[in-house]
This record gives C-alpha cells, sequence and structure tokens, in this order.
C-alpha cells in the first residue's frame, strides 16, 4: 500500500512569517509530487509540481523535493491569512492514480 | 472555458436509494478519476477511467459503481450497498505524457451527499 504521510496540524504561523509543510512518502519509485490547496467545503486547487530533487520556486510558493530521504516539502514565504487552509500533498508514480496525504491545516494568524 | 463540471452540488439521500453523480470535462483528457472525501480525512480514490470503455477500482470500491462510454463523462452511481455515503465527492481528469501523469489533476467543484 502506497502511502503518504502528513502532520495534520493544525500548523498556526504569524503574519509575514515562513510556513513550512512537510510530507514523506513510502514508495521509492514515486516520480512526480504536487502540492493541492484546499479552502474549507472547496475542492483541491493544485499549486505546485515537482519532478526532481531539489528546490522549484513559484512566488511565494518553494516546494522541495529529496528523493533520498523520499521527503517533498512545501515553504510559503510572507504568509497571508488568505492562505489559511489545508495543504494536501500528493504522490504519483508511472500512471497508476496519485495518492493523496490526509492534509496539514495551515492557519495564518493576522 | 475548459473545465469539469459536477452536479448536482447538493444531494440528498433516501436510505435504499441510488444516486448518480454526474461528471463531465472538456478538457480532452484521458483519464477520470472519483475521490471521497470524509471530514478531516485526505482523498480517497473510488473508482478511475484511462481510456473510454474500461475502468478500473479504487481504494474504496465497494458500493459505487461507475461508467465511461464517452471521454467526456463519467458518472457514479452510489448504491444502496453503501452504508455510509454521507461525503463530498470529487471528479478528476487528466492528462498523460506517455505513461505519466504530468500536470496533476483537475478537479471540478464536488457534490456534497448526504443520507436522510
Amino acid at each position: 500500500q502506497k502511502e503518504v504521510e502528513q502532520n495534520s496540524g493544525p500548523l498556526s504561523v504569524p503574519e509575514g512569517a515562513i510556513a513550512s509543510l512537510n510530507c514523506t512518502y513510502s514508495d521509492r519509485g514515486s516520480q512526480s509530487f504536487f502540492w493541492y490547496r484546499q479552502y474549507s467545503g472547496k475542492s483541491p486547487e493544485l499549486i505546485m509540481s515537482i519532478y526532481s530533487n531539489g528546490d522549484k520556486e513559484d512566488g511565494r510558493f518553494t516546494a522541495q523535493l529529496n528523493k533520498a530521504s523520499q521527503y517533498v516539502s512545501l515553504l510559503i514565504r510572507d504568509s497571508q491569512p488568505s492562505d489559511s487552509a489545508t495543504y494536501l500533498c500528493a504522490v504519483i508514480s508511472g500512471n497508476t492514480p496519485l495518492v493523496f496525504g490526509k492534509g496539514t491545516r495551515l492557519s495564518v494568524i493576522a | 472555458d475548459g473545465g469539469i463540471t459536477q452536479s448536482p452540488k447538493y444531494l440528498f439521500r433516501k436510505e435504499g436509494q441510488n444516486v448518480t453523480l454526474s461528471c463531465e470535462q472538456n478538457l480532452n483528457h484521458d483519464a477520470m478519476y472519483w475521490y471521497r472525501q470524509d471530514p478531516g480525512q485526505g482523498l480517497r480514490l473510488i473508482y478511475y477511467s484511462q481510456i473510454v470503455n474500461d475502468f478500473q477500482k479504487g481504494d474504496i470500491a465497494e458500493g459505487y459503481s461507475v461508467s465511461r462510454e464517452k471521454k467526456e463523462s463519467f458518472p457514479l452511481t452510489v448504491t444502496s450497498a453503501q452504508k455510509n455515503p454521507t461525503a463530498f465527492y470529487l471528479c478528476a481528469s487528466s492528462s498523460y505524457i506517455g505513461q505519466t501523469v504530468v500536470y496533476g489533476y483537475t478537479f471540478g467543484s464536488g457534490t456534497r451527499l448526504t443520507v436522510v
């Protein structure tokens, strides 16, 4: 059974701080990694994807991947109250469906 | 606008009743998926289809059925055999490059099903 583990939180950070969200996965053959943001009562929205080791930056978001440690993270710089949501880590191997973690709830305090 | 449309947004089911959730996409994606989300939980895969007229069971397929007669459509039926169907149901689609999903999944807005 392929597993994706996330700390459920809530993770509380003050406005303007860096939020760090972490995810580990069990399948060493995983190839593609995604971060989704889900507001309460809404569907998930893709915010980052990463495929190779290292960092990938997009605006205030940075995804980090370490395949040797089977670890992927998401950093949110200059956190805003509008970033308060649940963040889902998702992992895929080949053409099998995405496997999602249970999500980390982030709360940004103004 | 390209996207995925799920309907209805809210659905109420009586005990012993079958209900069908609609999912339509105009993204020309080959693969479509149904996930279930319970409060405080992640997404659990019910069924998926990578090609028309073919579909595969996911982790929690019992009590559900699907069809894929057209590329654009992937309806989910929640049967009376599903004993705890109250949940948020999400449909998604994706495209492939070779054998790999590269761009992640696009999700519909979801259907919230409640047993009354």
